[in-house]
């Protein structure tokens, strides 16, 4: 049982660059999560998906974007890379029965995504 | 809106003495309460969730926490550090904007000191 999955593990882009931070889960959740994390500041939603074909925003949306094509993939899109998007990103997904409960997040091992 | 706040983004304590990592809520809603483990260069994991069946909550590797809501407080609590204790650990909140929506606590690095 693998998981969730993120690739690449690290990654260097240039200014203005674009790139995709692929991730997938093989629990059959139906939630997944996207994180940055930064020194001293915890980690911050950028976007959530409650099921295949649903996204929406969190606390740091600009400069991403996001799809839910199935239930097992949710990829992150940078657009424009800007030093501002250096951070360790984390994906995570959870299983919930009802909308008035948050499961347990299981995350990835992160992907280290440097912009110079 | 929902947020945690974690007094102390470094707590040093000697192997054996009692661990206290300390985090208060804001909800306009009754929360889900989560304190989550990271290892360097690891995802995170979880320690232990409150969810409105018992006050006090017990999880992985000793750890406890209690639930007060006339503090707004959730700390984390374990009797005697162990070495492998030694992590980030993350405080989070969910309820306010959405169950699914999980806002972290800036972490505390704690050092066990042997």
């Amino acid at each position: 049982n693998a998981g969730v999955t993120q690739t690449p593990k690290f990654r260097i882009l240039k200014i203005g660059q674009s790139m995709t931070l692929q991730c997938t889960q093989d629990m059959n959740h139906n939630y997944m999560y996207w994180y940055r994390q930064d020194p001293g500041m915890g980690l911050k939603l950028i976007y959530y998906s409650v099921g295949a074909g649903i996204t929406d925003k969190g606390e740091v949306p600009n400069g991403y974007n996001v799809s839910r094509s199935t239930t097992e993939d949710f990829p992150l899109r940078l657009e424009l890379a800007a030093p501002s998007q250096t951070s360790v990103y984390f994906c995570a997904s959870s299983y919930s029965s009802s909308a008035r409960e948050t499961g347990e997040l299981f995350f990835g091992e992160g992907s280290r995504l440097t912009v110079l | 809106a929902q947020s945690v706040t974690q007094l102390g983004s470094h707590v040093s304590v000697s192997e054996g003495a009692l661990v206290l990592l300390r985090c208060n809520y804001s909800s306009s809603v009754p929360p889900y309460l989560f304190w989550y483990v990271q290892y360097p260069n690891q995802g995170l994991q979880l320690l232990l969730k409150y969810t409105s069946a018992a006050t006090l909550v017990k999880g992985i590797n000793g750890f406890e926490a209690e639930f007060k809501k006339s503090e707004t407080s959730f700390h984390l609590t374990k009797p005697s550090a162990h070495m492998s204790d030694a992590a980030e650990y993350f405080c989070a909140v969910s309820g306010s904007g959405g169950y699914q929506k999980v806002t972290f606590g800036t972490g505390t690095k704690l050092q066990v000191i042997p």
